[in-house]
């Protein structure tokens, strides 16, 4: 495989489940993202991994939790989510330098029951 | 507050037009500028993208344009072929406390090529 690959595409949850979202990514990249895409909504990053070091926790709520166990494999813990956690959520890798362009998964679609 | 703001939530142009779109900018500590395209069930991909050094960048059918003093960058598509419908993001770069790249990606402007 090459590029970066999301798993699940789907995910369908409810609010008391605990599932969990995997990217891994095949080009050599030494920072990881999570992002996530909302309806009507600029792409909000999330969670920041440079050398396997979480470098920006951008304000999310603690029922995310991510897990970076090295520079190719980034994990997404759920659990207790909302409804308004419905969301495409979105992981990217890249280089980690200026100008360094960042290559995106295809996402999981994830819909919160 | 949105640092990177497109204000046209969609855009429709004929085949072989020039499609013009449009973004600008708030904070000046942004370096980079990137624009990203995006497929329905598919991530954002990159697309070109400028340094703020710069004013023009060309790739092919694809020319971004950069006024650092109006904060405004646009892309140029020309010509515009119906492949090209998707969304496009505008993105801004810059380091950021911490040492780290960040990036900032605006609502984005869906594109519609008419054949």
């Amino acid at each position: 495989e090459t590029g970066v690959t999301q798993t699940p595409r789907h995910l369908v949850m409810g609010m008391t489940n605990k599932k969990s979202l995997k990217c891994e990514q095949h080009l050599g990249h030494n920072a990881m993202y999570w992002y996530k895409q909302s309806a009507k909504k600029p792409l909000e990053l999330m969670f920041v991994y440079s050398l396997e070091e979480r470098v920006e926790n951008n304000s999310v709520p603690s029922r995310f939790s991510p897990e970076c166990p090295n520079s190719s494999h980034l994990f997404l813990h759920l659990h207790t989510l909302q409804p308004e956690d419905s969301a495409l959520y979105l992981c990217a890798s890249s280089q980690e330098r200026v100008g360094e362009t960042q290559y995106f998964g295809p996402g999981t679609r994830l819909l919160v029951l | 507050d949105q640092q990177v703001k497109q204000n046209s939530p969609s855009l429709s142009v004929q085949e072989g037009r020039i499609s013009i779109l449009n973004c600008d900018y708030t904070n000046s500590m942004f370096d980079y500028f990137l624009w990203y395209k995006k497929y329905p069930a598919e991530g954002p991909t990159f697309l070109i993208s400028i340094s703020s050094i710069k004013d023009k960048n060309e790739d092919g059918r694809f020319t971004v344009f950069l006024n650092k003093s109006a904060k405004h960058l646009s892309l140029h598509i020309v010509p515009s072929q119906p492949g090209d419908s998707a969304v496009y993001f505008c993105a801004a770069s810059g380091r950021w406390a911490g040492g780290y790249q960040k990036v900032t990606f605006g609502i984005g402007t869906k594109l519609q090529v008419i054949p």
